[in-house]
């Protein structure tokens, strides 16, 4: 079975860090580019951050850019989001997304929960 | 860039036909025909249900399908069925240089 599963959210305050991770199993992690999407509580999906090997590419959102870093472990099959100076907006469920291709994600993980408050 | 925008809301019958516009700009649904749509269920992962402008992932019913015209992409059920009754949200690539992927704000389907 083809699964995505997320882990590393929390409280935290303002101006701290996260580092979220995501596991995959049941396919070769290696092929494949990854995103993180997000997701605010009531509110749209946000795209985060996009990552690839072949050639070696990250974008971010305008909103992350320089505060969030994605990274990936093809050994240990995850992808990861390492979150600094975390912002009340920066709150709501991640979720990370296999790509297939120019805004498509054909695999989501079943998000996990950030909560960024005093 | 700014987000795409779609409907609020839509409302159907069983058995009824019902469309979602999409509308962006000449940087993103208008220059690439890299479109998406992703359904949604509460409290669940959205789910890809049309890439490509057209194209239905494998397992994905016949009764969705999509278009695009110029700045606008949409999405229309056939045949509409109580599960459908979700959150949409449509995507399209818009480039490199500023934020690759960008969505629409959501339509919330009902079904009467």
């Amino acid at each position: 079975e083809v699964k995505l599963v997320e882990s590393g959210g929390g409280l935290v305050q303002p101006g701290g860090s996260l580092r979220l991770s995501c596991r995959g199993s049941g396919f070769t992690f290696s092929r494949y580019e990854w995103n993180w999407v997000r997701q605010a509580p009531g509110k749209g999906l946000e795209w985060v951050a996009f990552t690839s090997e072949h050639p070696p590419r990250t974008y971010y959102a305008e909103s992350v850019k320089g505060r969030f870093t994605i990274s990936r472990d093809n050994v240990e099959s995850s992808l990861y989001l390492q979150m600094d100076n975390l912002r009340p907006e920066d709150a709501g469920v991640y979720f990370c997304a296999r790509d297939t291709g120019r805004a498509s994600a054909d695999v989501w993980g079943q998000g996990t929960l950030v909560n960024v408050s005093s | 860039q700014s987000a795409l925008t779609q409907p609020a809301s839509v409302s159907g019958s069983p058995g009824q036909s019902i469309t979602i516009s999409c509308t962006g700009t000449s940087s993103d649904i208008g220059k690439y025909d890299f479109v998406s749509w992703y359904q949604q269920h509460p409290g669940r992962a959205p789910k890809l249900i049309i890439h490509q402008v057209v194209e239905r992932p494998s397992g994905v019913s016949l009764r969705f399908s999509a278009s695009k015209s110029a700045h606008t992409a949409t999405l229309t059920i056939s045949g509409l069925q109580p599960e459908d009754e979700a959150e949409y949200y449509c995507c399209s690539f818009a480039g490199t240089d500023a934020s690759p992927w960008v969505f629409g704000g959501g339509t919330k389907v009902t079904v009467l």
